[in-house]
């Protein structure tokens, strides 16, 4: 079985400033772990993604994320909040890279202010 | 990059009436597809997964009868909602694989009245 968690449904950050958005995961085999973006009536657009490789990953638009297993995480991380960066987030594992089927987590809306 | 083309990109129905969704990868082959529902402000919820050729697998509590989908050729999958009710009003997003991991659909946003 595999599942994520993400903290916090609602984060609110300043432009400029540090966002971090928490994902924490269960699987019971090597996870393979995304984050993707979702705007408004939109589909989902994929961030970055961790496949055994380098633990710290860069993703588009400035987004980074670390894989800790010992802590089993994968937090989002962006240094500097943009007003665009205001979106839902969801953090998904999957058993495979492609194959299988991913599970989501709760989401994250990331609001930025001026 | 893979794009995967997902139409209408809303509908609006009558109670009773089906309403087919459909979901083409452009540029790759898309072996599996996968079908999710997302309710306002909620994740997304896996429906079923179908691979090209054969009988959809459906995730516990989702009626096959109700959604049927289609996935004739690795570049074409349907989802299609029977009979639709308010309740089915929804969100719904097609993910394909390939070559190039997942690939997301844009979503059809299906509100029956």
């Amino acid at each position: 079985a595999q599942s994520v968690t993400q903290l916090g449904s609602h984060v609110s950050v300043s432009e400029g400033a540090l966002v971090l958005l928490r994902c924490n995961y269960s699987s019971s085999v090597p996870p393979y772990l995304f984050w993707y973006v979702q705007y408004p009536n939109q589909g989902l657009q994929l961030l970055l993604k961790y496949t055994s490789a380098a633990t710290l990953v860069k993703g588009i638009n400035g987004f980074e994320a670390e894989f800790k297993k010992s802590e089993t995480s994968f937090h989002l991380t962006k240094p500097s909040a943009h007003m665009s960066d205001a979106a839902e987030y969801f953090c998904a594992v999957s058993h495979t890279g492609t194959a299988s089927k991913l599970t989501f987590g709760t989401g994250t809306r990331l609001q930025v202010t001026l | 990059g893979a794009v995967v083309s997902q139409h209408p990109s809303w509908v609006i129905c009558k109670s009773g009436t089906s309403v087919k969704i459909e979901c083409r990868s452009l540029d790759f082959q898309a072996t599996t597809m996968f079908w999710y529902r997302q309710f306002p402000k909620q994740s997304l919820m896996l429906m079923a997964t179908s691979n090209e050729g054969s009988k959809a697998t459906y995730e516990q509590g989702v009626e096959k009868d109700k959604f049927l989908i289609n996935h004739a050729s690795l570049t074409l999958s349907t989802l299609t909602v029977t009979s639709a009710h308010p309740e089915d009003s929804s969100f719904y997003i097609c993910s394909a694989t390939g070559d190039y991991g997942y690939t997301f659909g844009s979503g059809t946003r299906l509100t029956v009245v």
